[in-house]
């Protein structure tokens, strides 16, 4: 089952902040955050693994609650180049489950 | 970059012929997905490998098949391609399940 993502789109002028957030009705191994610009893959951002941790990349980090099954990603001083659609992931259960199931994204729009 | 390539990139074809897309990747990762993208739906998985002739079904494998005869090519194969699968293909590789997962250019179908 797909992963809930909200809010399904945001507009923002540069230097704002936006929170990005991915809820499971399963419990989660992990939750992984991807964004994937127009016209290209999806690339890469972080993975947060059980036990509540937080991680960062700049200006970007993301937070995750096991047992409200949710994640959150946080975008401040948001910057032209952010701009794109942001995917979460979730894997469920670990061990030998080898796949994420993604939400269906949020297209993040930074103008000048 | 990670080594992964998808061909073709672009194809047009009609309904009821079998179409087989190709990914190869040259970084020797385990693990390599199958990935669908429409407006609407986000991502969501058709088939993934986790090695060598070790295949196993996404959420959205109806009318796909796969194949995986050495560790750096990943076939899908459309059987018989139906207008519903028309849509952006992409394959995604990873060194373990579900980490990082490193996405190909993507392949643009058009079944008329």
């Amino acid at each position: 089952q797909q992963p809930v993502q909200s809010p399904q789109a945001v507009i923002l002028r540069e230097g704002e902040d936006a929170v990005i957030n991915c809820s499971s009705s399963k419990a989660l191994y992990s939750v992984h955050w991807y964004r994937q610009k127009h016209g290209e893959a999806p690339v890469f951002l972080m993975i947060l693994l059980k036990g509540g941790e937080q991680k960062g990349h700049d200006k970007i980090s993301a937070s995750f609650n096991e047992k409200k099954q949710q994640s959150s990603l946080y975008l401040t001083a948001s910057q032209l180049s952010y701009s794109g659609t942001y995917f979460c992931g979730t894997e469920i259960g670990g061990g030998s489950n080898y796949k994420l199931t993604f939400g269906k994204g949020t297209l993040l729009t930074v103008n000048p | 970059d990670a080594g992964i390539t998808q061909s073709p990139r672009h194809k047009v074809t009609e309904t009821g012929t079998p179409v087989t897309l190709r990914c190869h990747q040259t970084e020797n990762h385990r693990y390599m997905y199958w990935y669908r993208q429409d407006p609407g739906h986000g991502l969501r998985l058709i088939h993934y490998s986790y090695g060598v002739k070790d295949t196993d079904k996404g959420e959205v494998s109806d009318g796909y098949s796969v194949s995986r005869s050495k560790t750096e090519d990943f076939l899908l194969t459309l059987e018989s391609a139906t207008s519903s699968q028309t849509s952006v293909y992409f394959c995604a590789i990873s060194r373990s399940g579900p980490g990082t997962q490193y996405f190909g250019p993507g392949t643009r179908l058009l079944v008329l």
